[in-house]
């Protein structure tokens, strides 16, 4: 069966330091990964994708993410925190022998402190 | 904005209320989502629309009954909802099913609470 793993409800983070929010998947075919961004009282947002290619995927907000096949992981990072990156992250998996349906992790909090 | 808009944005209906979410997206997109988001769970994804055809259902109670009257518009109908059902409620919409080029466009959902 094809799931996501979040292991981590929330991470602290003190403003001006590395972040990393963990991500690991399960899928029987190729993974299509991404990371989702929620801020309070919005809707989902896009952050980044891995299909194909590097391994080192970089997104919106520098944010990067590394897809790690023999560990089935894909971690979100980023170097130096930042107050306004304190919301709530997705990871998510569309396998590609499903009909494009997106599998969420149950999210990660993160709170970065000034 | 994302180009997906979801109306109303907060709804608070008793058990034996009837009423209806509204999604709209004028992005071109031929395929739109249903997902639920309740605290500490991960989202479920309820229903997919492509070409305003219900092509999965995942296992949802018939209290929720999805309308696709047109690829722009996506409809959700609630029906003697219980409280367990108070949740965040997402739409999205995507160019195709299986079109990985996307990925995928949500609304700002709308917040859910049953009494």
């Amino acid at each position: 069966a094809q799931s996501v793993a979040q292991p981590e409800d929330q991470v602290n983070v003190a403003e001006g330091n590395p972040l990393t929010v963990k991500c690991t998947y399960s899928v029987s075919g190729n993974p299509y990964l991404f990371w989702y961004v929620q801020y309070p009282n919005r809707g989902l947002q896009f952050l980044l994708k891995y299909i194909t290619g590097d391994n080192l995927v970089k997104g919106s907000y520098g944010f990067e993410a590394e897809f790690n096949k023999s560990q089935t992981s894909f971690h979100l990072k980023k170097p130096s925190a930042l107050v306004s990156d304190s919301a709530l992250y997705f990871c998510a998996v569309r396998d590609e022998g499903s009909q494009g349906n997106l599998i969420f992790g149950k999210g990660t909090k993160l709170s970065v402190k000034p | 904005e994302t180009g997906v808009t979801q109306t109303p944005r907060h709804l608070v209906m008793g058990m034996t209320n009837k009423k209806s979410l509204k999604c709209e997206q004028h992005l071109g997109h031929n395929a739109m989502y249903w997902y639920k988001q309740s605290a500490k769970k991960p989202l479920e994804l309820m229903f997919v629309y492509s070409l305003e055809e219900r092509v999965e259902n995942n296992s949802v109670p018939s209290r929720f009954s999805p309308e696709c009257p047109n690829s722009s518009h996506l409809f959700l109908h609630l029906h003697t909802l219980q409280p367990e059902d108070s949740a965040l409620y997402l739409c999205a919409s995507s160019q195709d099913l299986s079109s990985f080029r996307d990925d995928g466009f949500f609304g700002q959902g709308t917040r859910l609470t049953v009494v």
